[in-house]
């Protein structure tokens, strides 16, 4: 029962390269999500889906993008990396529903240098 | 300013005493949700509550939600070292929660032997 699987677990990357963040989900859910974590600002949406093919902007946008061309799977790019974007990235996914419970990847941590 | 704010930023408590967390919205909420994270991992959920004045428990954590729906106490009875990590918060503000959590900044735990 792999749950939410993040791709990959860590990466350093240089200032002005590019990346893409792999979010696979095997529960068929609907919604799915990309927050980022920085110290002392808790959780915030990057990026958000309710279903295959359709995006939209959460709370901290600029700077990634996202697709979702498979309803299992999440993508987050990075065009252009900048050391503002180190962080630990997390995925998260869960069904239609009133108040379902999200289910949560382990993370990937990033780092710009 | 900050929607969802949790109290206390960090506690250190005795292994075996009881410890209260608090989560204050500064809207009302539609449901509220508590996770886990331990140091490095991604965060488990656990418990939800939507109605005013619901309860509920899992184990030696109880979490209840106020009659107005803008405060959520997360209670741990006779801590044990097993209970360290970080406890999140998150909020949904309209019904079901597809355009993702809010969450507060997050309360450390340490459980001294």
């Amino acid at each position: 029962n792999a749950g939410v699987t993040q791709t990959p677990k860590f990466r350093v990357l240089k200032t002005g390269q590019s990346m893409t963040l792999l979010c696979a989900q095997d529960m068929n859910h609907e919604y799915m999500y990309w927050y980022r974590q920085d110290p002392g600002m808790g959780l915030r949406l990057i990026h958000y889906s309710v279903g295959e093919g359709t995006t939209a902007k959460g709370e901290v946008p600029d700077g990634y993008n996202v697709s979702r061309l498979k309803k299992q799977n999440f993508l987050l790019g990075l065009e252009s990396a900048a050391p503002s974007q180190t962080s630990v990235y997390f995925c998260a996914s869960s069904a239609v529903g009133l108040n379902t419970e999200a289910f949560f990847g382990q993370g990937t941590r990033l780092t710009v240098v | 300013s900050q929607e969802l704010e949790q109290s206390p930023q960090s506690l250190i408590v005795q292994e075996g005493k009881n410890l209260t967390i608090n989560c204050t919205s500064s809207k009302t909420l539609y449901g509220l949700y508590w996770y886990k994270q331990k140091y490095g991992e991604g965060l488990i959920f656990l418990m939800m509550l939507q109605k005013g004045g619901e309860e509920k428990s899992h184990e030696k954590i109880t979490a209840k939600l106020d009659e107005k729906k803008q405060q959520s106490s997360l209670h741990i009875t006779a801590s044990q070292p097993s209970h360290a990590g970080i406890y999140l918060c998150g909020a949904t503000y309209s019904g079901g929660g597809a355009d993702g959590l809010t969450f507060g900044k997050g309360t450390h735990l340490i459980i001294q032997p």
